[in-house]
């Protein structure tokens, strides 16, 4: 089994709806990561978190929120989703000072 | 402006050539990270190093902190390792900052 799971793995929505994005791991690592990657551009943080208690805001997070309801689970939720909110998002988990594992990703596309 | 520069953004060789890629970074750091993306959209991390020099297999990776420079270097390519090959930096305040990647394709 994958350590990094992401659900679901393609969405298509409508502007205006709710969308979560949901992340797991088992690879028991503290940090957890939500970054967006779109073409020609490198992968932007939008959020990340170093514990359960921990939440802090990335270089792109207007627009998203996120939840960590347990040091597995990292959640990533689009209130009200826009066209330009079309990507490919990916969870990534770390430990202090090691690598990052990367989920296979999410393509989300919002008309 | 990019704290992370990565150069070429494309690059295609013949099967069997010598590659490199490389990066610059222009914040400090505490240490980079070579990626690489698959054609299906999934990401590994191929190394992390913070100073030196790392080998694994067919691919070795160099780094040069008072340059602030970094190469990854492919030899006896083979059109498996056609993919993008992103260079990262995690900042010394834990932030991470990511290169737009270099496109590799090896024709056989």
């Amino acid at each position: 089994d994958a350590d990094v799971t992401q659900t679901p793995r393609n969405r298509i929505t409508k502007t205006g709806k709710r969308i979560m994005l949901e992340c797991s791991q088992t690879k028991g690592h503290d940090r957890m990561y939500w970054y967006r990657q779109d073409p020609g551009l490198g992968l932007r943080l939008i959020y990340y978190s170093f514990d359960v208690k921990d939440i802090n805001k990335g270089e792109i997070s207007d627009g998203y929120s996120v939840s960590r309801q347990a040091q597995a689970k990292f959640s990533l939720s689009l209130e009200s989703a826009i066209p330009n909110q079309t990507a490919l998002y990916f969870c990534a988990t770390s430990d202090f000072g090691n690598e990052q594992y990367f989920g296979p990703g999410t393509r989300l596309t919002v008309t | 402006k990019n704290e992370v520069e990565q150069s070429p953004q494309n690059l295609t060789a013949q099967e069997g050539e010598f590659i490199t890629i490389n990066c610059s970074y222009s914040v400090g750091i505490s240490a980079l990270h070579w990626l690489q993306q698959h054609p299906g959209g999934g990401i590994v991390s191929l190394f992390m190093l913070s100073s030196g020099k790392k080998k694994h297999g067919r691919l070795i990776a160099t780094i040069n902190i008072q340059e602030k420079h970094s190469s990854l270097h492919i030899t006896a390519s083979h059109p498996r390792d056609s993919a993008v090959y992103i260079c990262a930096v995690r900042g010394t305040g834990n932030q991470f900052y990511f290169g737009t990647g270099t496109s590799l394709t090896v024709i056989p």
